[in-house]
């Protein structure tokens, strides 16, 4: 079974500075998809970003963008120019290709995003 | 707007009772998934159903009981048998299970305390 690891509890940031976001996991597939979502304290799950593994090249949504390194299996999230609005618990979550997978997510223990002003 | 409803949005239950949360969707999804949210956590699979009728056990399935009757709706029933019912329960939807690129639809959330 896949894990995801988020190692980073906690994280802080000042408004208009950048903050990266930390994910690992364990895989012996060759073909999958990650995404991060964001969770603020209303505690709605919202999409941030996705990645899919054939792809090589870095996801990006306007202040947010991924440093996928398929070989390390790490999957980290760049918040550019921090906003108040950014605050929230930050999960990381995997998906294997189907049709094994029933189309399963599994996720990481979420990161909190403080932002100060 | 197409969305997915969760009701209620808090349920508080007595020692022995089972109840049910509600899970209704209109995005016309095949795929429907209940997590379990406990602080420190992250999200734990409990049910999951890809078609009408059919429905598999996640990570976390004791004491927890589905149906998938129709399409739309995909209630989750927390029985007297689980032991530790207290926490956030999510819904989701998705397109299709065997589709590729497909994140999730989320509802609101159900926030089941024990009293």
């Amino acid at each position: 079974a896949q894990t995801v690891t988020q190692s980073q509890p906690e994280m802080s940031v000042q408004e208009a500075e950048t903050v990266t976001l930390s994910c690992t996991y364990d895989t012996s597939e060759s073909d999958y998809y990650l995404f991060w979502y964001k969770q603020p304290p209303s505690r709605q799950m919202i999409l941030v970003i996705r990645q899919e593994a054939y792809k090589q090249q870095n996801a990006t949504e306007n202040r947010f963008s991924v440093n996928f390194q398929k070989a390390a299996k790490s999957f980290s999230l760049k918040i550019s120019d921090s906003q108040l609005g950014d605050a929230a618990m930050y999960f990381c979550a995997y998906r294997s290709d189907p049709p094994d997978s029933w189309g399963k997510l599994q996720f990481g223990a979420g990161t909190q995003v403080v932002v100060t002003p | 707007d197409g969305g997915i409803t969760q009701s209620p949005k808090y349920l508080f239950r007595k020692e022995g009772q089972n109840v049910t949360l509600s899970c209704e969707q209109n995005l016309n999804h095949d795929a429907m998934y209940w997590y379990r949210q406990d602080p420190g956590q992250g999200l734990r699979l409990i049910y999951y159903s890809q078609i009408v009728n059919d429905f598999q056990k996640g990570d976390i399935a004791e004491g927890y009981s589905v149906s998938r009757e129709k399409k739309e709706s995909f209630p989750l029933t927390v029985t007297s048998a689980q032991k530790n019912p207290t926490a956030f329960y999510l819904c989701a939807s998705s397109p299709s299970s065997t589709g590729r690129n497909l994140g999730y639809t989320f509802g609101s959330g159900t926030r089941l305390t024990v009293v």
